[in-house]
């Protein structure tokens, strides 16, 4: 399984912004990173990927480091509808499974 | 984003039966689709990677007799819980990896066995 690592929960006031870390350590070169997120009785939804540099969408950032061993996603403001589930996962290559891990449980508060 | 349906969206069955459940990607065509469960607040786990065109890959720990995946056309895939009991009860999820590699996924189907 490709593992990565992520805290269990955070917490954010609304319309703050959010960071929520992964680290994935046994990453390879050519490994993308995605982020998706869950909301209660829903399939995942795909928040944002990248390789290398960082990246910018509607939804959010994705900060990567250089050595890509971690990555950040950055919600820039949030709202009550973010309060979900995120999962951080990178794409083992070969057999181009998805291997979710724990995820973080991020609750907004108004 | 690329379209994932499933259906049923639930379904509640009696011990012993069969159930189906029908992944399709609407907009694009999906040559690898793969299909997760998910216990109450706990993460997906991969049950399965569905080829077009050739027999399922199963993880480690699931019985392929008892989850049959089919994956007929390049839009759609199916898992039959055979014989299900209330141990198969769980939120069944598929998903489908488009041209640019990025995986979508469906809204997932809550199979409830009584």
């Amino acid at each position: 399984d490709a593992k990565t690592t992520q805290p269990n929960s955070m917490e954010s006031n609304e319309e703050e912004p959010v960071h929520l870390p992964c680290n994935h350590s046994t990453i390879s070169g050519t490994d993308y990173i995605h982020w998706y997120r869950q909301l209660p009785s829903q399939g995942p939804e795909y928040v944002i990927h990248g390789l290398t540099s960082n990246v910018n969408n509607r939804m959010a950032s994705l900060a990567i480091a250089e050595d890509r061993k971690s990555s950040t996603l950055i919600l820039h403001r949030a709202t009550l509808r973010d309060a979900a589930v995120y999962y951080c996962i990178y794409d083992r290559g070969t057999g181009n499974q998805f291997y979710f891990g724990t995820g973080t449980s991020l609750t907004v508060i108004p | 984003g690329a379209v994932v349906s499933q259906h049923p969206s639930w379904v509640i069955c009696k011990s012993g039966t069969s159930v189906k459940i029908e992944c399709r990607s609407l907009d694009f065509q999906a040559t690898t689709m793969f299909w997760y469960r998910q216990f109450p607040k706990q993460s997906l786990m991969l049950m399965a990677t569905s080829n077009e065109g050739s027999k399922a890959t199963y993880e480690q720990g699931v019985e392929k007799d008892k989850f049959l995946i089919n994956h007929a056309s390049l839009t759609l895939s199916t898992l039959t819980v055979t014989s299900a009991h209330p141990e198969d009860s769980s939120f069944y999820i598929c998903s489908a990896r488009e041209r640019e590699g990025l995986l979508f996924f469906g809204p997932g189907t809550r199979l409830t066995v009584l």
